[in-house]
């Protein structure tokens, strides 16, 4: 079983539709848990860190469920711009306090018009 | 401020020969860790450098090494290429506050390596 586990899509969605992702995590001592954006051809951006709380940067909302060790990505009104792969990623702390980065495969959205 | 800068950008080896990837830390950040990328996958964690050591490597082999130097920037090195090994090798780097987590991780864009 993959310590990270996405669907990879694609999702094509029309321009203003509601979009969700969810990702699943096998270890649960993981730590801190995130959202990657990734063009194509290029390097992984931080879209957003994830909560248990929950929490929203304008169109984007994250939640965070560890007792079933569940992430989720919901983009409202989505836009062309926002077509791109999104990476489910769980960090976790290693030997002396540094940290790696587990990251899915990746889920690819495509929004047309 | 400089982010994470890599190079060289794109290259193209054969079969059985060496590569040497090259990786400079965003300014203040002391921990430079390195990430295969594999076309269609998500990227995979081959190993972190602290303070000049490696701290915890993935799951790949020994083929694959590196090393840190004083100014904290950082070399990948990879023996004997396989066709496999074609992939985004992607540096990113971070400052290490003990027992904390939620570091932010910077990527840099990457060298895109193509093994024929």
């Amino acid at each position: 079983r993959k310590e990270v586990e996405q669907d990879p899509g694609p999702f094509n969605v029309p321009e203003g539709a509601t979009v969700a992702f969810n990702c699943t995590y096998s270890n649960s001592a993981s730590q801190s848990f995130f959202w990657y954006r990734q063009d194509c051809r290029k390097e992984p951006k931080l879209l957003m860190s994830v909560y248990s709380s929950g929490n929203e940067d304008g169109r984007f909302t994250a939640q965070l469920n560890r007792a079933s060790q569940y992430i989720s990505l919901l983009i409202r009104d989505s836009k062309l711009s926002d077509s791109a792969t999104y990476l489910c990623v769980v960090n976790s702390l290693i030997t002396g306090g540094g940290n790696k980065l587990t990251f899915g495969t990746g889920t690819q959205l495509k929004v047309e018009l | 401020d400089a982010g994470v800068t890599q190079s060289p950008t794109h290259l193209i080896k054969t079969r059985g020969q060496q590569v040497t990837l090259r990786c400079s830390p965003k300014s203040g950040h002391d921990t430079v860790s390195w990430y295969q990328q594999a076309l269609g996958q998500g990227p995979q964690f081959i190993f972190q450098y602290y303070e000049e050591e490696e701290r915890q490597r993935g799951n790949f082999p020994d083929r694959f090494s590196g090393h840190q130097f004083p100014n904290y920037s950082s070399e990948l090195n990879v023996n004997a290429l396989l066709l496999g090994d074609s992939a985004l090798y992607l540096c990113a780097s971070s400052l290490i506050v003990a027992g904390n987590s939620g570091n932010t991780i910077y990527f840099g864009e990457g060298s895109w390596l193509t093994v024929v």
